[in-house]
């Protein structure tokens, strides 16, 4: 298995509190991706890092910052929560071999998931 | 918008069976095609990547197609276990507007083996 953490695993908070969100890899690849699966709707793109430092938005990101100091951690953070925000999210890495005409050639690897509760 | 489908949304086999899983996807346009199997409370790990110059990739019982054309893959497995249960998720790579590639997932299919 890929070495990727995530934590808290389970958190439950309240509406318009601060929550931050941790995954930390082991492999020292070079794309970090935040994720959040819904039912009826998959898994869903939030934010991304293709560095240290360099962060670009997904397909849902409204309602979350995210950082990247360090090669190895990938800090999602919820301003101020909403019940919507309810989810679980998952953290991926991936290293994006590309390859003439094919793409990438490389997987993501996929962290545990954190199961956040916002009441 | 690239949009991922999975038909159906659960399946319930007896084991030993051979199945077909289906997976369509609305744009061709895409570098791979991935499928993902999740174990309940689990992350999602990696089964088969079909680059999108490739018609299929193997990997012991499991078998994956792409039709890039029609837009659709198919997972196939064969001599089907206990051990396959789980939901099996197929997600494709595109390039997105803003000129980076990004994965989108379908909805997943819920696979349970009936010893």
């Amino acid at each position: 298995d890929a070495g990727i953490t995530q934590s808290p695993r389970h958190k439950v908070t309240e509406t318009g509190t601060p929550v931050t969100l941790r995954c930390h890899q082991t492999e020292n690849h070079r794309y970090m991706y935040w994720y959040r699966q819904d039912p009826g709707h998959g898994l869903r793109l939030i934010h991304y890092s293709y560095g240290v430092k360099d962060t670009d938005k997904g397909e849902v990101s409204d309602g979350y910052s995210v950082s990247r100091s360090k090669t190895e951690d990938f800090l999602l953070t919820l301003e101020s929560a909403t019940s919507s925000q309810t989810s679980v999210y998952f953290c991926a890495i991936s290293e994006s071999r590309w390859t003439s005409g094919a793409g990438n050639t490389d997987t993501q690897y996929f962290g545990p998931g954190t199961r956040l509760t916002v009441l | 918008k690239q949009e991922v489908t999975q038909i159906p949304a659960a399946l319930s086999v007896p084991e030993g069976e051979n199945l077909v899983l289906n997976c369509s996807f609305t744009d061709s346009a895409i570098y791979n095609l991935q499928w993902f199997r999740q174990d309940p409370g689990k992350g999602l790990t990696s089964l088969l990547l079909i680059q999108s110059s490739q018609r299929e990739q193997t990997s012991g019982r499991l078998n994956a197609s792409l039709d890039k054309s029609s837009g659709r893959s198919t997972l196939y497995i064969a001599a089907s276990q206990p051990g396959d249960s789980a939901t099996y998720l197929c997600a494709v790579e595109a390039v997105t507007d803003f000129g980076n590639e990004k994965l989108t997932f379908g909805t997943g299919t819920r696979l349970t083996i009936i010893p």
